[in-house]
């Protein structure tokens, strides 16, 4: 079935260490998202892409980067510099324009928690 | 800049009553798409009802329907004969489709609902 798969499910990391969360989807999307959710503040974008080599940031890029070699694969790497990483991570994916309604469609999401 | 504010950040409803949940939003676009999403405890994001801000005509879709109202930027949810399956976190969401947006989804901080038995 098609659908947006993120891994891991839960993810630990130390302090200081890079971690990256992987997002793959066989939907043959052009654009992909990465949001973070708090508790309180909604979903936040990180950054995203609309084709593969290009991408943007969002609304809290700081601490975080992004790669799109493959139309397919989305990682997120959290940087060391992010100064507050532990959040609920969610991935999306938008049908091309004219195919589009404008619905996002997400991963289950990952749950890093820095210790 | 766009900005979606839902102002109750919990309701609770009996079940089988009607329950309603505001959203506002704030947007220099005339051509956009209007969202609610539930995010069960299970976290997987669904979507529930979607709004074209060109159409008069509320979205309906089955028990959930909205008030759209355009020129106050108003989009609340109603939720009728709530069951138990309703509870979840609901968020309102806003996304315009030009280029220059970058077809950015916007959310609301939500709303946590739960439903009585």
């Amino acid at each position: 079935d098609g659908g947006i798969t993120q891994s891991p499910k839960y993810l630990f990391r130390k302090e200081g260490q890079n971690v990256t969360l992987s997002c793959e989807q066989n939907l043959n999307h052009d654009a992909m998202y990465w949001y973070r959710q708090d508790p309180g503040q909604g979903l936040r974008l990180i950054y995203y892409s609309q084709i593969v080599n290009d991408f943007q940031k969002g609304d809290i890029a700081e601490g975080y980067s992004v790669s799109r070699e493959k139309k397919e694969s989305f990682p997120l790497t959290v940087t060391s510099a992010q100064k507050n990483p532990t959040a609920f991570y969610l991935c999306a994916s938008i049908p091309p324009i004219g195919a589009s309604t404008g619905e996002l469609f997400f991963g289950e999401g990952s749950r890093l928690t820095v210790l | 800049a766009q900005t979606v504010t839902q102002s109750q950040p919990e309701m609770s409803v009996q079940e089988a009553e009607t329950v309603t949940l505001s959203c506002t939003y704030d947007t220099s676009e005339s051509n956009y798409y209007l969202f609610w999403y539930k995010q069960p405890p299970s976290r997987q994001m669904i979507l529930v009802i979607r709004q074209e801000a060109y159409k008069q005509q509320n979205a309906t879709e089955n028990r959930f329907s909205v008030n759209f109202q355009k020129a106050a930027k108003s989009f609340s949810l109603k939720i009728s004969d709530s069951q138990l399956g309703d509870t979840a976190m609901y968020f309102c969401a806003f996304m315009t489709l030009t280029k220059s947006s970058g077809d950015k989804l916007t959310f609301g901080t939500g709303t946590r609902l739960a439903v009585r038995p």
